[in-house]
């Protein structure tokens, strides 16, 4: 069964600080994983999506590394701002034995505060 | 519209009462999700359409869960004699076969 930590469980940080999430899978087998945002009382937004053949994705200040064999990935985000203030869920997509099986695993979610 | 809408936002009811959420997804997408959050916690699967038919329901967790894509678009899940554990924001999520997928605001549910 695919299990999915993300640490740390909350980040507090100044503005103007880059910083790392990060998250970890225990079945390697996966698809793809995307890195979502989630703000108080709403749904998840996509940031950005890595297939399982790819290293990393960019998406201005966000960058996202995938190291299949370890079961890793981060999220960078420079120059962070209080904008970014939100909780940050990282969730795999692993592929069963019959191919057909695309459900998403997520973390926990890492709970990110940029204070101004 | 544009985005996965699911309507009621917010649903507060009695304990035993049947419920209805739904979910309408991104047009053209062919796979609809269902997950439940609770506070603090990340989504956990329930259910998976692709089309029309349930390719994945095994996360719903109890007999008294059940969801519909009658035609392979709108979706609606239903829960029976709710109980207080089920209370939740219930999300809806759709996307192409294995592609990014694009989420509901949610519904809370409430049940007291």
């Amino acid at each position: 069964k695919q299990e999915v930590t993300q640490i740390p469980a909350a980040l507090s940080v100044p503005e103007g600080e880059n910083l790392v999430l990060n998250c970890s899978f225990t079945d390697s087998a996966i698809y793809n994983l995307q890195w979502f945002r989630q703000d108080p009382g709403k749904g998840l937004t996509s940031l950005l999506l890595i297939q399982s053949s790819q290293r990393e994705q960019t998406s201005g200040r966000l960058n996202a590394s995938l190291d299949k064999s370890s079961g890793r990935s981060t999220l960078y985000i420079a120059a962070s701002q209080p904008g970014d203030s939100a909780t940050y869920l990282c969730a795999v997509r692993r592929l069963d034995s019959g191919g057909s099986n695309y459900k998403l695993t997520f973390g926990k979610g890492t709970l990110l505060t940029v204070n101004p | 519209g544009a985005g996965v809408s699911q309507t009621p936002s917010n649903k507060v009811t009695e304990k035993g009462k049947y419920v209805e959420l739904r979910c309408d997804p991104i047009s053209g997408h062919t796979a609809l999700y269902w997950y439940r959050q609770s506070l603090g916690q990340g989504p956990e699967f329930l259910i998976y359409f692709q089309g029309t038919g349930a390719a994945d329901d095994s996360g719903l967790p109890n007999d008294r869960f059940f969801a519909v894509r009658p035609e392979g678009s709108v979706s609606t899940l239903k829960i029976q004699r709710t109980e207080r554990g089920d209370s939740a924001v219930y999300l809806c999520a759709s996307s192409f076969v294995a592609g990014e997928l694009f989420f509901g605001e949610g519904s809370r549910l409430t049940v007291l």
